[in-house]
């Protein structure tokens, strides 16, 4: 049964530490992304990858860090720098190349709250 | 860059039909999608379009004008379980399977 799947579903962080959100897919797409949504807005790019190990900084990567040492997982460090993390982080893969009607496919999401 | 635009929030009757508009500017178009998600949840593809047009798959369907860069999400026969934001996303070309997204639209179906 191929999918995306996010853990944990919720997070919880103290000020000044480092948390780590996971995501795997056995789809055996090449392309993996991470998103962040605040509450009533849409999907803004924290990182991608094209892949293995490769990533690029998207829209407002400051304060967060990836890897992709494999195909299958891309998981994301939400560091002490970023200021305000309470979000839903959404990961996301797809074909690396554009392939008509194939296109991202998301996993259920980790919701993060800062203590 | 690009530029999407959706309303915010829409509200409709069920039973009823709804339009979804989504406005784009982008520098070289290879595809418009549409997904819906429920609140907490994460968001499913509905709809692609690429040529002008409609594409219809049962209640829902899905319109594109290039030259206007404009396209819509059309919903029929509304029902209670289709209250959830719709997000249009469009594809740019040379830009793999990137996709950048509207803010959304909040749509609540009442009885």
């Amino acid at each position: 049964d191929g999918g995306i799947t996010q853990s944990p579903k919720y997070l919880f962080r103290k000020e000044g530490q480092n948390v780590t959100l996971s995501c795997e897919q056995n789809l055996n797409h090449d392309a993996m992304y991470w998103y962040r949504q605040d509450p009533g807005q849409g999907l803004r790019l924290i990182y991608y990858s094209q892949i293995v190990n490769d990533f690029q900084k998207g829209d407002i990567a400051e304060g967060y860090s990836v890897s992709r040492e494999k195909k299958e997982s891309f998981p994301l460090t939400v560091t002490s720098a970023q200021k305000n993390p309470t979000a839903f982080y959404l990961c996301a893969s797809s074909p690396r190349g554009a392939g008509g009607r194939e296109t991202q496919y998301f996993g259920p999401g980790t919701r993060l709250l800062v203590l | 860059g690009q530029n999407i635009d959706q309303p915010t929030e829409m509200t409709a009757t069920e039973g009823a039909i709804v339009q979804i508009n989504c406005t784009y500017q982008t520098s070289g178009f290879n595809g418009l999608f549409w997904y819906q998600q429920h609140a907490g949840e994460a968001p499913t593809f509905l709809s692609y379009n690429v040529l002008d047009g409609l594409e219809e798959k049962g209640r829902f369907s899905s319109f594109l004008s290039r030259s206007k860069g404009y396209s819509y999400l059309l919903l029929k026969e509304l029902q209670m379980k289709d209250s959830a934001s719709y997000l249009c996303a469009v594809r740019a070309r040379n830009a793999g399977n990137m996709l950048t997204f509207g803010g959304g639209t909040r749509l609540m179906v009442k009885p």
